[in-house]
């Protein structure tokens, strides 16, 4: 079993909808999430972090965590072309600082 | 902003040479990581560091090993490349708690012929 589950995509939503991105995890200790987004043939860069149950926003983007349904999940809203690209969802177990990512989700936002 | 350097974009390499690739971070974090990214199979970890000298292996480590000697930078090296080795390598690294994330270099984009 995965530790981190992922939906791989793509998943296509019009200019201006809400993106739903969602994110699954096995080990019942983790303690902090985070979100990244990666373009095609870049790095990947943070944009969102989440360690309590509940939502945590900035800007466009919402962060959901339940730990009870060991579940996160990334809201975009008003989503642009420039939103295009792969999410990945990330997690620490508590083990130092070391995450398990999982696959991504690639995301398109079409015109 | 926390700035991770990987020293090349792009690399050949010829089967059975031995390969480094280097990593340099300029903002006095204690950890750092290197994973390699592969289509269907997402970020994979090699070795990580907590600290100077100090190294661990990762979930593949089989063909690769790691120096520390500085804080500030963490090589990886490929003892003789294989083709198998061709991959995106990305260095990352974080705060000593868990809680602050990562920050990675802009990859390397190793092809081995």
């Amino acid at each position: 079993q995965k530790e981190v589950e992922q939906n791989s995509g793509p998943l296509s939503v019009p200019e201006g909808a809400i993106a739903s991105l969602n994110c699954t995890y096995s080990d019942r200790v983790s303690q902090s999430f985070f979100w990244y987004r990666q373009y095609s043939g870049k790095s990947p860069e943070l944009i969102m972090s989440i360690y309590s149950n509940g939502d945590k926003e900035d800007g466009r983007f919402t962060a959901q965590l339940n730990k009870a349904s060991q579940y996160v999940s990334l809201l975009i809203r008003d989503s642009q072309p420039s939103d295009s690209a792969t999410y990945l969802c990330a997690v620490n177990t508590g083990t130092a600082s070391k995450l398990t990512f999982g696959t991504g989700t690639r995301l398109q936002v079409t015109l | 902003d926390v700035k991770v350097t990987q020293s090349s974009r792009y690399l050949v390499k010829r089967t059975g040479e031995k390969v480094f690739l280097e990593c340099v971070q300029d903002m006095d974090h204690e950890n750092m990581f290197w994973y390699r990214q592969d289509p269907g199979l997402g970020l994979r970890l090699i070795y990580f560091s907590y600290d100077v000298k100090m190294k661990e292996k990762g979930d593949i480590p089989e063909g690769y090993s790691v120096s520390r000697e500085k804080k500030e930078r963490f090589s990886l090296i490929l003892e003789s490349a294989s083709t198998n080795q061709t991959s995106m390598y990305l260095c990352a690294s974080s705060l000593s708690q868990g809680a602050y994330g990562y920050t990675f270099g802009s990859g390397t984009r190793l092809t081995v012929v």
